[in-house]
Formats: C-alpha cells, sequence, structure tokens
C-alpha cells in the first residue's frame, strides 16, 4: 500500500528554526509537495521537489532524498503566523497526489 | 494568476434537503479538477477525481450516488451531496490541475477555499 507519514504535532518557539520530517512509501515517485493550511482555510502551496537535493525560498526549504523517501520542510525565523498544519503530499506513478496527514505546528511566543 | 472559487463559502441545510457546490477555476482551465473532504483536525480526504466531459472517479468509499459530481466545462465543476444528513457535516474543498501553466509545476493543484456545509 501507499503510506505517508509526518508527526501529527510539533511545537516550536518564535523566532527559532523547526524541521518537519516526511518520509513516503509510493508506487512509483513524480514528485513531493509541501503545502500550508490554517485552520478553517484551504491548503496553499509552499514547495515541491523532484530531485534530490535542498530547495530554499525565503524562510522555508525543503528537502528531498529520493534514495531514502525522505523530505523535510525547514521553517527559519519563526513567526506566530507560521502556525498552521503543514501536509506533504507526493506524486505516484499514476500521477495521483497521495497526501499525508498533515502536522499541526504549534509556536509559542 | 491560477485562482479557483468556490461557492458558497458556507451553507446551512436541513437534513434530507440538496446542497450545491460550485468550483471554479477563475484564469485557467482545468482539464481534471478534484474533490476533497475533511472533518476537524483531519487531513484531507480526497472524495474523487473530475475530469471534465466524462463521469467522475469515485475513491472507494464514497457514494457515488450521494455525492454527485459535474465537470461540463474546463472551468467548472459542481458537487451535489444530496439528501444531506448531520454526518455530511464537514469542509469541502475543490482543487484544480493546471497542467501547461506557466509558472506551475507539474501536476500541481490549486485550491479553492472551500465550503463548509453544516446539515442541521
Amino acid at each position: 500500500g501507499q503510506n505517508i507519514d509526518q508527526p501529527t504535532e510539533m511545537t516550536a518557539t518564535e523566532g527559532a528554526i523547526v524541521q518537519i520530517n516526511c518520509t513516503y512509501q509510493t508506487s512509483g515517485f513524480n514528485g513531493l509537495f509541501w503545502y500550508q493550511q490554517h485552520a478553517g482555510e484551504a491548503p496553499t502551496f509552499l514547495s515541491y521537489n523532484v530531485l534530490d537535493g535542498l530547495e530554499e525560498k525565503g524562510r522555508f526549504s525543503s528537502f528531498l532524498s529520493r534514495s531514502k523517501g525522505y523530505s523535510y520542510l525547514l521553517l527559519k525565523e519563526l513567526q506566530m503566523k507560521d502556525s498552521a498544519s503543514y501536509l506533504c503530499a507526493v506524486i505516484d506513478s499514476n500521477y495521483q497526489l497521495i497526501w499525508g496527514a498533515g502536522t499541526k505546528l504549534i509556536i509559542k511566543p | 494568476g491560477a485562482v479557483v472559487s468556490q461557492h458558497p463559502s458556507w451553507v446551512i441545510c436541513k437534513s434530507g434537503t440538496s446542497v450545491k457546490i460550485e468550483c471554479r477555476s477563475l484564469d485557467f482551465q482545468a482539464t481534471t479538477m478534484f474533490w476533497y473532504r475533511q472533518f476537524p483536525k483531519q487531513s484531507l480526504m480526497l472524495m474523487a477525481t473530475s475530469n471534465e466531459g466524462s463521469k467522475a472517479t469515485y475513491e472507494q468509499g464514497v457514494e457515488k450516488d450521494k455525492f454527485l459530481i459535474n465537470h461540463a466545462s474546463l472551468t467548472l465543476s459542481t458537487l451535489t451531496v444530496t439528501s444531506a444528513h448531520p454526518e455530511d457535516s464537514s469542509f469541502y474543498i475543490c482543487s484544480a490541475r493546471a497542467i501547461g501553466l506557466a509558472g506551475s509545476f507539474l501536476y500541481e493543484q490549486y485550491f479553492g477555499p472551500g465550503t463548509r456545509l453544516t446539515v442541521t
């Protein structure tokens, strides 16, 4: 079966750095997305990785290792508005988007 | 670019009635649209994949006769919850795949703002 694992919840301090991990086992791989979802709102796109390595975009970076079936989202200089759920999603061999359950990130002052 | 709208944003209906939710891609053509449902504190659950001009493909466990999906044009898909019951109360989100859209990633999905359905 297809499986994507993320921690259920994480807590971090404002101004700090947090890394959210995602491991996946899917039938094929055609890319990995990270989305941010605030409570009561739809997900918004954060990043896309299809090749190994680190993609940096401002305070957010995303890393991928295809051989390990592993990705992480790195958030720097945390702000209170970063409190949200972060969803990892993988495109499988059928070009379907397989979603993780999401990681709820709580930022404390 | 790549904006997806949903209407209504929230709706309250009585048990036994039907509710239609519209999903529109405003500035691009979407050959494929997706319908998700999300219960509080849970992740997105894909209900069905909708391709323009053809029947929707439903995920296992989703009743096609209860959740009617129509994708009549490249910019509009509708989800009708028929004979709604309180257990259908949820957050319904649509997304559209914009293949070939400049600036988008392959198979990236653009999400609508969601529709909160409450059945009393």
